[in-house]
């Protein structure tokens, strides 16, 4: 069946320190790639997606690349800021085994920025 | 354009008691899903409906069930509440199947079981 696997948190940096959150699947087919994340008492936002190997996606200062051959999708930023804190998701869009059609999620990595 | 709409946002219930969440997806979306995000276990699939049906199914006891009406918005529903159920129950919408489509998510439904 298709999974992810996130690093386990929680993750503490400095601000304008460099982030990196690891993310690795399992899948099927031809995955598309997501990374969500989820502010304080709130709901998942898309942060960025990929749908085809190579692709980068890109927000607010974040990036992953989707690299088939090594099937990850790791999510970086170059110097992070007190409002980054929340927590990250990485999550995969693919068929499942019964030709249904399911979106898999990690189980987050909590990152907290301290000034 | 709205978003994808929950209620209510938090509720109480007894241990026994039956729930219902309700949720509305984004204009033009067809696709429908549930979540279930309790503490410390990351979100776990509950179900997923389209054009009215259900289309598949988390690991989950059959005292969770749902619907989608003909206007795509959806209720989740919870017998025999138990004290784990107490959870944020997630709703996110859809466009379609195909995968690469982005699905967005609603605020949620916070419910404690005492």
């Amino acid at each position: 069946g298709n999974s992810v696997t996130q690093m386990e948190g929680p993750v503490t940096l400095s601000e304008e320190a460099f982030l990196t959150i690891n993310c690795t699947y399992t899948a099927t087919g031809y995955p598309s790639l997501f990374w969500y994340v989820q502010y304080p008492g709130e709901g998942l936002q898309l942060l960025l997606k990929a749908t085809k190997a190579d692709d980068k996606g890109s927000n607010k200062g974040f990036e992953a690349t989707y690299r088939k051959e090594t099937t990850s999708f790791h999510l970086e930023k170059g110097s992070v800021q007190v409002s980054d804190s929340a927590v990250y998701f990485c999550a995969l869009a693919a068929y499942s085994g019964a030709g249904s059609y399911q979106l898999t999620f990690g189980k987050g990595t909590k990152l907290s920025v301290i000034p | 354009e709205a978003g994808v709409t929950q209620s209510p946002t938090h509720l109480i219930k007894t241990r026994g008691q039956q729930v219902t969440l309700r949720c509305s997806p984004i204009s033009g979306h067809t696709s429908v899903y549930w979540y279930q995000q309790a503490l410390g276990l990351g979100l776990q699939f509950l179900l997923w409906y389209d054009e009215g049906e259900e289309r598949n199914r988390g690991n989950f006891p059959p005292r969770f069930s749902g619907r989608q009406f003909p206007n795509y918005s959806s209720e989740l529903n919870v017998n025999a509440l138990e004290l784990e159920d107490s959870a944020l129950y997630l709703c996110a919408s859809s466009t379609g199947v195909i995968s690469g489509n982005t699905i967005y998510f609603g605020e949620g439904s916070w419910l404690t079981v005492v």
